[in-house]
């Protein structure tokens, strides 16, 4: 079956540190790509997407994420992360290869230290 | 974008009862789906409910337990029946408006608590 890898249920970075949250996925046939992220006790919001066009995506909050097709990768990143980043991302994707469905990752909790 | 309203944002309710979750989109939407969101863990799709068909569920998940409405193009619910403890979770509802899933909106979800 298609899937989607989250590599680090849990990441910790200090204040003003690289934020690196890694995803990967399988499919033999490029996906749609997304990151979301979920604050406590809300719900989920889109972070961003690629969709086949620049391989580099740039989204709210500062973040982006690089689609590397020889890799099947989709990392997140943030160059300075902020106190207010700390929520759980989920990776997700969708496309021909997952049926046209949106795959979830397990998800990534995301902790700042100060 | 869509701005999608669930309803009710949270609820305990008692084993053996159900509980019908309502969501609202603010446009006109041909897929809507429900997700389930268990503690700890990732969302998990339940069924895709488009207008004027019956829902398709996933694997795991059955008519009976999760039976789904979606008289219209704005409008949707699913109803968690017979219920136990082990049905306590996030549900959410989410759209999309191409047969291709290139984007995703939720609701902000429905935490329920069987007690």
């Amino acid at each position: 079956a298609q899937s989607v890898t989250q590599l680090g249920s849990h990441v910790s970075v200090s204040e003003g540190a690289l934020v690196l949250l890694r995803c990967n996925y399988s499919s033999s046939v490029p996906p749609y790509l997304f990151w979301y992220v979920q604050y406590p006790n809300q719900g989920l919001q889109l972070l961003l997407k690629y969709t086949s066009a620049a391989t580099l995506v740039k989204g709210i909050n500062g973040f982006e994420a690089e689609f590397k097709k020889s890799e099947t990768s989709f990392h997140l990143t943030k160059p300075s992360a902020h106190m207010s980043d700390a929520a759980e991302y989920f990776c997700a994707v969708s496309g021909r290869g997952y049926g046209n469905k949106l795959v979830f990752g397990a998800g990534t909790i995301l902790r700042v230290k100060s | 974008s869509a701005v999608i309203s669930q309803k009710p944002s949270r609820d305990i309710c008692q084993r053996g009862t159900s509980l019908t979750i309502q969501c609202q989109v603010d446009s006109q939407v041909t897929m809507m789906f429900w997700y389930r969101q268990q503690p700890g863990q990732s969302l998990t799709l339940i069924a895709t409910a488009n207008q004027g068909s019956e829902a398709t569920y996933e694997s795991g998940f059955v008519i009976d337990k999760f039976p789904i409405s979606r008289p219209n193009l704005t409008f949707s619910t699913l109803t968690v029946s017979n219920m136990s403890p082990e049905d306590s979770s996030i549900y959410l509802c989410s759209v999309n408006d191409r047969e291709v899933n290139t984007e995703a909106f939720f609701g902000q979800g429905t935490r329920l608590t069987v007690v």
